[in-house]
Formats: C-alpha cells, structure tokens, sequence
C-alpha cells in the first residue's frame, strides 16, 4: 500500500493565482481531512469528509474549496491564491469501521504564494 | 469546543536521560489522545493513543503516554533518550473517537550526545 500521497511536493504561485492540490489513499478509509501548519501554530483543520460526497467545514475554512468524488481522492482548491495561504499543506486519512483509529498522513505540499 | 496544550515550545535532553513533553488537554466527555512526531521535511507519523483502560499507554519507539484525568493531562515520556528522538512532537485529541484530529502547537525535542 501506498499509503497516503500528495502532489505536488512543492508550488510557487503567484497571488491571484489558482491551483489544486491533490490527495489520494489506497486504505479504503471512509474520513479524510486536510491541515495546513504553519511555525508556532501547530495544525489547523481546513475541511473534512467523511465519506464521498460529504464535506465540512474545520478551523481555518476560507479561501479553500473540497469535493469529495470517490473514497480515494479529496483535492483541496484554492480559487485565489493569497500571502496568506503560504503555509504546509497535509491531508490524512482514517478509518470509521472502528472507533478511535490513528489518523494516517501524507508527506505534505509545501505551497508558497508570492 | 476540544483543546490542547503543549507548553514548552523546546524541550532539551542529554543523551541517555529521561525525556518528558507535556501536555494538556480540555474535552467534554471522554477523552481519546493522541501522539504523533514529525521529523523533518515529513509527515506526521501515530505515535501512540489512549482511548480507555490502563493510565500508562506504551507506543513506538520505546516511547509511552500517562494519561491523568484529575490533571488532564497526557504527558509523553521515554526512559533513556536517543539523538534521533529529535523531532518535532505534537498531542491531539478526538472528541468523539472518529473526528477530526485537533492539535497541539507542538514541542521541539532537542536531544543533545
């Protein structure tokens, strides 16, 4: 298994800019979420789904969009990149069969908007 | 609202001595904690949880977590530190065992030979 991927590794935008990151599992996990971390910050929920079809809101929503299509695949867009949004970008997946399972990560986008 | 504390930013340790990183944590209801290390320019990796039962939680690494309801508290340890404990180490909590994470800050670990 492949776990939990992410492309790109690394972005540059420019602000104004559009862009998708992507995040795929290969688990059969029904959860999947995206965080951004920034230094001091710890991780700050994006959004979530908890199954295809189904999204929501996390701590730090705007600015970003997500759909969730198949159980493998949950892209995070971003419409109009902004300074702010210059941050680590990591996406993780978890089962929902059993309760209380570890949540697994990807290896992180590292994304900088100028 | 579920939170987390972590409240030293760096945490130094010799080589071969015994490391703590600490934390804190406020839920309604039970519970379900969580450790994960970051090395760098990595993912987060599952270190170890508690979700119910024994106080004193053992996870990878030689690492382990007890969990103090009284103090609210989740407090990682490890009896003899490595070099390559080094890290960045973050708690979280799930408010209801399959909800999105919420984190910590996170607490630099700085093991020095």
């Amino acid at each position: 298994n492949a776990g939990v991927t992410q492309t790109p590794k690394f972005q540059v935008l420019k602000t104004g800019q559009s862009m998708t990151l992507q995040c795929a599992q290969d688990m059969n996990h029904e959860y999947m979420s995206w965080y951004r971390q920034d230094p001091g910050m710890g991780l700050r929920l994006i959004h979530y789904s908890v199954g295809a079809g189904i999204t929501d809101q996390g701590e730090v929503p705007n600015g970003y969009n997500v759909s969730r299509s198949t159980t493998e695949d949950f892209p995070l867009r971003l419409l109009s990149a902004a300074p702010s949004q210059t941050s680590v970008y990591f996406c993780a997946s978890w089962s929902g069969r059993d309760l209380y399972n570890e949540q697994f990560f990807g290896p992180g986008t590292r994304l900088t908007v100028l | 609202a579920q939170s987390v504390a972590q409240p030293e930013d760096q945490v130094n340790v010799a080589e071969g001595n015994p490391l703590t990183v600490k934390c804190t944590y406020s839920v309604s209801g039970n519970p379900y904690l969580f450790w994960y290390v970051q090395y760098p320019n990595r993912g987060l990796q599952f270190l170890l949880k508690y979700i119910t039962g024994d106080n004193l939680v053992k996870g990878s690494y030689g690492f382990e977590a007890e969990f103090n309801k009284s103090q609210t508290s989740f407090h990682l340890k490890k009896p003899s530190a490595l070099v390559s404990d080094s890290a960045l180490y973050f708690c979280a909590v799930s408010q209801w065992g399959n909800t999105p994470l919420v984190f910590g800050k996170g607490t630099r670990l700085s093991v020095i030979a």
